[in-house]
């Protein structure tokens, strides 16, 4: 059973960056695809990228491209979500989320999402 | 990018009664992969239904998946108090890039 446990609360002023983390257990991150959805209040799921197996790197949605950078830590099986020069419309809580071990791209296991507010 | 489009936007039915949500595709999703989220006020996504008509792990066999191509369909047999919430799909057949519907909001009539 995987857990993932995220990070606390945010706010930033605009023009700021944010990184947010996501603690792995139950299995190693290298076992595992990690991704990141976020959502903004009352509003649907949007992608911003995660781990392509299949080629060993990091894709992001075209919206996020150059203001995206996910990482992972594999000494403490923590992965992370920085998103730079932040506006209001990235007011969200951004979630992480996994696969079973077994690589595909739909979601088995979230985090409990971390809130973060963008205002001046 | 795969376009996803659900409805009806809002679902009134009351317990006991059967629900069906459609979730179209702008383009044919290949290998029917195609997934069914539940998420409730708070609460994170939970995972219902993977490559179209295969139920996660835990869930009631009341939720059901059907569809290929283009057209899916989420239905729910026999709604329970719990099943009140909203539901979204998920293609992934463009891997790795993948996208969601907007959601159908499922309430109680």
């Amino acid at each position: 059973q995987v857990q993932l446990v995220q990070s606390g609360a945010e706010v930033k002023k605009p023009g700021a960056s944010v990184k947010v983390s996501c603690k792995v257990s139950g299995y190693t991150l290298t076992e595992l695809s990690m991704h990141w959805v976020r959502q903004a209040p009352g509003k649907g799921l949007e992608w911003m990228g995660g781990f392509d197996p299949e080629d060993g790197e990091t894709i992001y949605a075209q919206k996020f491209q150059g203001r995206v950078t996910m990482t992972e830590d594999t000494s403490t099986d923590t992965a992370y979500m920085e998103l730079s020069s932040l506006r209001s419309e990235d007011t969200a809580v951004y979630y992480c989320a996994t696969d079973n071990g077994i690589p595909h791209n739909y979601f088995d296991y979230w985090g409990q999402g971390t809130l973060v507010t963008v205002s001046s | 990018e795969i376009v996803l489009t659900q409805s009806p936007g809002t679902l009134s039915l009351s317990p006991g009664e059967r629900a069906t949500l459609s979730c179209r595709a702008s383009q044919s999703v290949s290998s029917s992969y195609l997934a069914w989220y539940q998420q409730k006020p708070g609460q994170a996504p939970r995972l219902l239904i993977y490559g179209a008509s295969s139920r996660a792990t835990g869930i009631p066999d009341r939720f059901s998946g059907s569809g290929s191509g283009t057209d899916f369909t989420l239905t729910i047999s026999r709604l329970e108090p719990e099943d009140f919430a909203v539901y979204y799909c998920q293609q992934y057949g463009s891997s790795p890039y993948v996208t969601f519907g907007q959601g159908t909001k499922l309430e109680i009539k």
